[in-house]
């Protein structure tokens, strides 16, 4: 039990196009699911928390428009990167917690590559 | 705020030998939960294993057994027979027992690369 899985797990976009990435908790249900960036050979860098059915908490320094955190149902949040760049490039990661458990399940990942 | 660290940024160790991965932390709070995760080249993120701070005894999980020393905010990972599976990023990571405060958010450290030789 508690498998997370993402969707896609790698995508290739233009600059200046959108990009969703959708985080699915498959046996469980998530009341709070996270969302890390992580560059080559570098720590998890948590950008988002996101409970279900309220708006995302970010990190500072994390652009808000930029990164479009939904978290509509107990299963499925999903992270919009908006006009993304190449700087934008980088292995997104969530994670989902299940209510009454003290860890994190991990999805993963998915590759973003913007040209 | 909390902090981890960890201070090898790569390690290796033989096959079938033991290794201890090192990491330190920084916290106000009196309870809390550590946690090692290996991240292989697939980047899964998996949970190795975890510690309440309120328990003393230092968990363990088969071959992985970790030295928790609460007073020195210490947490090292021992991989003992070492096989090639187990080469991978580690990262220690801490979560506050309090979410109100936290939103049981993750702490993780830099990692350390470890590579097991044949």
């Amino acid at each position: 039990g508690a498998v997370v899985s993402q969707h896609p797990s790698r995508v290739i976009c233009k600059s200046g196009t959108s990009v969703k990435i959708e985080c699915r908790s498959l046996d469980f249900q998530a009341t709070t699911m996270f969302w890390y960036r992580q560059f080559p050979k570098k720590s998890l860098m948590l950008m988002a928390t996101s409970n279900e059915g309220s708006k995302a908490t970010y990190e500072q320094g994390v652009e808000k428009d930029k990164f479009l955190i939904n978290h509509a149902s107990l299963t499925l949040s999903t992270l919009t990167v908006t006009s993304a760049h190449p700087e934008d490039s980088s292995f997104y990661i969530c994670s989902a917690r299940r209510h009454g458990l003290n860890e994190q399940f991990f999805g993963p990942g998915t590759r973003l590559t913007v040209l | 705020a909390q902090t981890v660290t960890q201070s090898q940024p790569e390690m290796s160790v033989q096959e079938a030998e033991t290794v201890t991965l090192s990491c330190t932390y920084d916290t106000s709070e009196s309870d809390y939960y550590l946690f090692w995760y290996k991240q292989p080249p697939s980047r899964q993120m998996i949970l190795v294993i975890r510690q309440e701070a309120y328990k003393q005894q230092n968990a363990t999980e088969n071959r992985f057994s970790v030295n928790f020393q609460k007073a020195a905010k210490s947490f090292s990972l021992k991989i003992s027979d070492s096989q090639l599976g187990d080469a991978a990023m580690y990262f220690c990571a801490y979560r506050s027992a309090v979410s109100e405060t936290s939103g049981s958010r993750l702490t993780f450290g830099e990692g350390t690369q470890l590579t097991v030789n044949p």
